[in-house]
């Protein structure tokens, strides 16, 4: 129930295709779901994040895309670029609880140039 | 100037030893975390401190013991060091629930353990 499904693994990408990175989850309490870019040698860094009360967010070349009924999340990287190459995670919190945060199990991207 | 800072960035040791990794951040943030990072990547919650209360208390091995003495920083203290410990572990904070109810994490850079 605590889990967050992330998938695929690692992901090659040619410089200006799109990279598609998805998220399912189980438990229908949780409220905030943030995608965090963590490049090497560096911690997680807040990329984008949305709330299930909307479908859509998009912050430049980045979009996540959420599907309530299905318990499914996912993030869309336009135009992606060599400097994109990170660990992407997806995580999903509840806002009224004690600000635990369920980080999925993360995805290499790597853009080729 | 940065935020969550953490010493030291790499650690290597002997098993059986203690060790600490300490936690500073200049965010103003009243909760702060400690997260485990494994070979594969898997970032796991360790504990986290809110105000300097214990709020968060995963299934942690009793010798991995946090101490907040303010809110401005946590420390990690390792007893008797195993194999399995290497890792890589961030400290990380948030100011709470937000007005959008989000709670935003910002993390250090990391401190690298390695048992020998």
């Amino acid at each position: 129930q605590q889990q967050v499904k992330q998938s695929p693994q690692s992901l090659i990408v040619q410089k200006g295709g799109i990279s598609i990175i998805n998220c399912a989850y189980e438990n229908t309490a949780f409220d905030y779901f943030p995608w965090y870019q963590q490049f090497p040698g560096k911690g997680p860094a807040l990329l984008i994040a949305i709330r299930p009360d909307v479908s859509e967010k998009k912050e430049g070349r980045f979009t996540i895309s959420f599907n309530k009924s299905a318990k499914q999340f996912s993030l869309h990287i336009m135009d992606s670029q060599p400097g994109d190459s990170a660990t992407y995670f997806c995580a999903a919190s509840i806002s009224s609880g004690t600000y635990k945060y369920i980080f999925g199990t993360g995805t290499r991207l790597k853009v080729l140039a | 100037d940065t935020a969550v800072s953490q010493t030291p960035k790499y650690l290597v040791t002997q098993m059986g030893n203690d060790k600490s990794i300490k936690c500073e951040q200049n965010l103003g943030h009243d909760t702060m975390y400690w997260y485990k990072q494994d070979s594969k990547k898997f970032l796991k919650i360790m504990f986290s401190y809110n105000n300097k209360e214990l709020i968060i208390n995963e299934t942690v091995p009793n010798r991995f013991s946090p101490k907040s003495p303010d809110k401005a920083h946590l420390n990690l203290h390792i007893n008797s060091l195993e194999l399995g410990d290497s890792a890589v572990y961030f400290c990380a904070s948030s100011q709470g629930r937000q007005r959008s109810g989000a709670n935003v994490l910002t993390f250090g850079a990391g401190s690298r353990l390695t048992v020998l």
